[in-house]
C-alpha cells in the first residue's frame, strides 16, 4: 500500500465549476500537508501548506486536513481553464523534510 | 520562495554514458533535495544533499549511480551515471524555503532527461 494515495483521473468540469480533489494517507506520522500545481513540462508549484488537521484558505482555493479520517482535500472555486494541470498531495512527518507524493490528478477545466 | 534553475532543462541520452545536472538556487539554503518522477509515477526522493557532508541517500538509491556534490550552500549537483532507458526521468532539485520556520519545500523546473 502507498504511503499517499490520489485518484489519478482525469477530472474534467466546467469552467466555473467547484473542483475537489482528494487523497488519503496511511502514516499517522504525518503532520504536514501540501498541495502542488504541476503543468504539462513545468516543475511543481507550491500551492497550499497545512499543519496538522484544520482548514486553509487562500483565494480560490482551501485545503482541508482531517486527521482522523486520514483525508487530505483541495477545493478550487470559479475553476478556469488556466486551472488545467496535475494536482500533486504530499505529506511530510514533523522534523522530516522529506516530501510522500501522491501520484497526482490531472484537472481539465473546459471554457 | 527561492528561485531554483536547472541546466539542462531537457536532453536525450545514450545508453552507457552519463549526465551531470546542475540546481543553482538564488539564496543560501541549508538542505537540498533531488527527486526523480519517471513518466507516469509520482515524485520520489532520491537524496538530500547538506553542504560539507555526504548526501543521504533514500532506499533504492546508491550513491554509484546516483553521485551528488555541494560544493556550497547555493549550488548542487546530481550525476546519473551508465544510463539506461529506466533512467528517463524528470530530476528536480528542491530546496526548504530559507524564509520560512516551517518545512515548506520549493521545486525547481526540472531536468528531463531521455535515454535512448
Amino acid at each position: 500500500q502507498k504511503e499517499v494515495e490520489q485518484d489519478p483521473g482525469p477530472l474534467s468540469v466546467p469552467e466555473g465549476a467547484i473542483v475537489s480533489l482528494n487523497c488519503t494517507y496511511s502514516n499517522s506520522a504525518f503532520q504536514y500537508f501540501m498541495w502542488y500545481r504541476q503543468y504539462s513540462r513545468k516543475g511543481p508549484e507550491l500551492l497550499m501548506y497545512t499543519y496538522s488537521s484544520g482548514n486553509k484558505e487562500d483565494g480560490r482555493f482551501t485545503a482541508q486536513v482531517d486527521k482522523s479520517s486520514k483525508y487530505i482535500s483541495l477545493f478550487i472555486r470559479d475553476s478556469q481553464p488556466s486551472d488545467s494541470a496535475t494536482y500533486l498531495c504530499a505529506s511530510q512527518m514533523d522534523s522530516s523534510y522529506k516530501l510522500i507524493f501522491g501520484s497526482g490528478t490531472r484537472l481539465l477545466v473546459r471554457p | 520562495s527561492a528561485v531554483i534553475s536547472q541546466k539542462p532543462s531537457r536532453d536525450i541520452c545514450q545508453r552507457g554514458t552519463s549526465l551531470t545536472i546542475q540546481c543553482q538556487v538564488d539564496s543560501q539554503v541549508t538542505m537540498m533535495f533531488w527527486y526523480r518522477q519517471q513518466p507516469g509515477q509520482s515524485l520520489t526522493l532520491i537524496a538530500t544533499a547538506n553542504q560539507g557532508s555526504e548526501a543521504t541517500y533514500e532506499s533504492g538509491f546508491v550513491i554509484d549511480k546516483f553521485p551528488i556534490s555541494r560544493p556550497n550552500l547555493t549550488f548542487s549537483t546530481l550525476t546519473v551515471s551508465n544510463m539506461s532507458p529506466e533512467d528517463s526521468s524528470i530530476y528536480l532539485c528542491s530546496v526548504e524555503d530559507p524564509d520560512s520556520s516551517g518545512n515548506t519545500i520549493y521545486f525547481g523546473e526540472g531536468s528531463w532527461l531521455t535515454v535512448v
